[in-house]
């Protein structure tokens, strides 16, 4: 069974352009969930995507946007990248629905650095 | 918001028990438990929901204590292949979908 796959692995990019990641969720997994991880700020939630709808949004500036395609499959932008952008952005999928928990499987990440 | 993990990090030996605690401000629905071993992603240990069930997995269990909003996650007789972040996250009442993750606890076992 194949598990999450983000792509690319690594990016480097440069102060004011923009950046697109790409995440496979789990065949099956309908919700898709976005986190940036940094050593200060820990694991903060971006956005979730169910079924193509964003149902959560965290608290992050508008140039951080997302969409999730009818196969599940999602993607992440930033515009206008700043330094501070640098991380490892994790996507995790989940079979969660409106009223079933369950864990989310985390892909390995892309890891974004803006020089 | 974010929930407070203590302790920040906790040395052990072999065949050690560690209790990593998780609270939280908020009326909380749901506490997952990951896993992050160093350059890797984050691995789903479990889920508790409201109500105060304890689940296991392996020789780690957790107990989730609705009324104090406050998960523990139980490690018994640790082995090497404990070592690594711990992070709980949060899920509150109409927020499904939304983990807020504590700060996380760093675990390392030593033969």
């Amino acid at each position: 069974k194949a598990g999450v796959t983000q792509t690319p692995r690594y990016l480097i990019k440069t102060r004011g352009q923009q950046v697109t990641l790409s995440c496979s969720p789990i065949s099956g997994h309908r919700s898709v969930s976005w986190y940036q991880q940094t050593p200060g700020q820990g694991l903060q939630f971006l956005f979730e995507y169910f079924s193509e709808t964003q149902r959560n949004k965290g608290n992050f500036p508008g140039r951080f946007s997302g969409r999730q395609f009818s196969n599940s499959r999602s993607e992440m932008n930033v515009s206008t990248l700043e330094l501070g952008d640098s991380a490892l952005y994790l996507c995790a999928s989940s079979l969660a629905g409106d009223d079933t928990l369950y864990g989310y499987t985390f892909g390995s990440g892309t890891r974004l650095t803006v020089v | 918001q974010q929930p407070v993990q203590s302790p920040q990090a906790v040395i052990l030996r072999e065949g050690e028990d560690a209790v990593i605690n998780c609270s939280s401000s908020k009326a909380l629905y749901s506490v997952h438990w990951y896993r992050q071993k160093h350059g890797e992603a984050p691995v789903f240990l479990m889920i508790l929901l409201k109500g105060g069930e304890q689940k296991g997995h392996e020789k780690i269990s957790a107990s989730f204590n609705e009324k104090k909003q406050q998960s523990s996650l139980y490690l018994t007789a640790s082995q090497l292949s404990y070592s690594g972040t711990y992070f709980c996250g949060t899920e509150t009442y109409n927020q499904g979908g939304k983990l807020i993750f504590g700060q996380g606890t760093e675990l390392s076992v030593k033969p």
